[in-house]
């Protein structure tokens, strides 16, 4: 069955650095997203993809985040200067229409 | 208001029994409507889409009621493997861009 999958599993960084999760999608859908969630906190919607530009960002989604999809498969999340709080699971998702998300495992950012 | 509410329990409830969510949203322009399953330290599962006719996969019923601008999900004969958080996922468009999770409903059932 195909599936989403994400990279790094964990990545560990020190504040100020920048950290770049990538997620391959599965190949015939449409709609790519990043979500996050703090350790204990709700899912929160970071960023939503498609047809090659972001569709909707939150609040969350500053100047500091930007996603690409650089080669037709990849989906990057990168955090140009993380800070302490940016410490959570970021899970990348795909859909092939209107609202039925897979989610990939999830890439464990903890930020030193 | 939150966009998407859910009673963060945890409910508690023995092996067998019947278990019920319920999950209010804001917008009513919303259209799209599920129930997604997220076990601890792992990523949210989608557990079935909600119609407006209500629909049932097995032990799950899912009912919409858009004049309340409410979702509900029952759980008959609850399994110990139901253990999880509970997850209220609302499309606020028809279009896929934006699609909200609600905060969670903890479920632990007991032997």
């Amino acid at each position: 069955e195909p599936e989403v999958t994400q990279t790094p599993s964990h990545q560990v960084t020190q504040m100020g650095q920048e950290v770049i999760l990538r997620c391959v999608p599965i190949s015939n859908h449409l709609y790519f997203y990043w979500y996050r969630q703090i350790l204990g906190q709700k899912v929160e919607f970071l960023v939503s993809f498609y047809n090659n530009e972001i569709s909707e960002k939150s609040e969350i989604f500053d100047d500091q985040f930007s996603v690409e999809r650089p080669d037709g498969s990849n989906f990057t999340l990168k955090i140009r200067s993380t800070k302490l709080e940016d410490s959570a699971m970021y899970f990348c998702a795909s859909c092939p229409s209107a609202g039925e998300l897979f989610f990939g495992e999830g890439s464990r950012l903890t930020v030193l | 208001r939150k966009e998407v509410e859910q009673d963060p329990g945890p409910f508690n409830v023995p092996e067998g029994a019947t278990v019920a969510f319920n999950c209010t949203y804001s917008n009513s322009a919303s259209q799209s409507f599920f129930w997604y399953r997220q076990d601890c330290r792992k990523e949210p599962k989608l557990l079935m889409s909600v119609y407006s006719s209500g629909n049932e996969d097995g032990r799950f019923t899912a009912q919409l009621n858009r004049a309340s601008q409410y979702i509900s999900l029952l759980i008959r004969d609850s399994k110990l493997s139901d253990s999880a958080t509970y997850l209220c996922v609302v499309s606020r468009y028809s279009s896929a861009s934006k699609i909200i999770f609600g905060s969670g409903t903890r479920l632990s059932i007991r032997p």
